[in-house]
């Protein structure tokens, strides 16, 4: 099975300006969790999506939103960007997110993104 | 406190020998707990899951649990200067408000040296 995949690799913007970053989970898998990682606070869990329905969010502002399609493609959005939002953005998926082996997430590559 | 804390590090070990990585976590209703080995600039990969209290072995990783003490653990054996990376320690609780978080640890960087 092909991994979790993650559009664009690397991003560079500058403040003020939003972005939109892309998440294909693994075939089959329903639950996408995203995450932010930077040096100073490490991983912390943005949001998760599962049949196009937001079940848990991360203490992040507004700014940040995301969105799952019927395919459980994912996207999260973070407008008005700011030079702290500088970090790896990271997409996980799951078969579902109960519990057990199946709530066993799986990494994509990450985007890298740059605030300038 | 932090709700998952791993060992200090970091941790160098002669090529050969045992590495062993530890976390502790607040959080009673913890259910599943997985190491995830990450090497600079790349994303985390899973190394193991654990799901129960004992023992798990895959090849050279061994996990540990025990839930009363809130304690996981990676043994590394025979370590290859190949392992040297990040260990990522994290745990998930079930369903509810937690869905599909994984609550990290702060990172265990392992130096293998030949």
């Amino acid at each position: 099975k092909a991994g979790v995949t993650q559009t664009p690799r690397y991003l560079i913007k500058t403040r003020g300006q939003q972005v939109t970053l892309s998440c294909s989970p693994i075939s089959g898998h329903r639950s996408v969790s995203w995450y932010q990682q930077t040096p100073g606070q490490g991983l912390q869990f943005l949001f998760e999506y599962f049949s196009e329905t937001q079940r848990n969010k991360g203490n992040f502002p507004g700014r940040f939103s995301g969105r799952q399609f019927s395919n459980s493609r994912s996207e999260m959005n973070v407008s008005t960007l700011e030079l702290g939002d500088s970090a790896l953005y990271l997409c996980a998926s799951s078969l579902e997110a109960s519990g057990g082996p199946a709530a066993t997430q799986y990494f994509g590559p990450g985007t890298r993104l740059t605030v300038l | 406190q932090k709700e998952v804390e791993q060992n200090s590090g970091p941790l160098s070990v002669p090529e050969g020998a045992i590495a062993s990585l530890n976390c502790t976590y607040s959080d009673r209703v913890s259910q599943s707990f997985f190491w995830y080995r990450q090497y600079s600039g790349k994303s985390p990969e899973l190394i193991m899951s654990i799901y129960s209290n004992g023992d798990k072995e895959d090849g050279r990783f061994t996990a540990q649990l025990n839930k009363a003490s809130q304690y996981v653990s990676l043994l590394i054996r025979d370590s290859q200067p190949s392992d040297s990376a990040t260990y990522l320690c994290a745990a998930v609780n079930a369903g509810g408000t937690s869905y599909g978080k994984l609550t990290f640890g702060q990172g265990t960087i392992l130096t293998v040296h030949p």
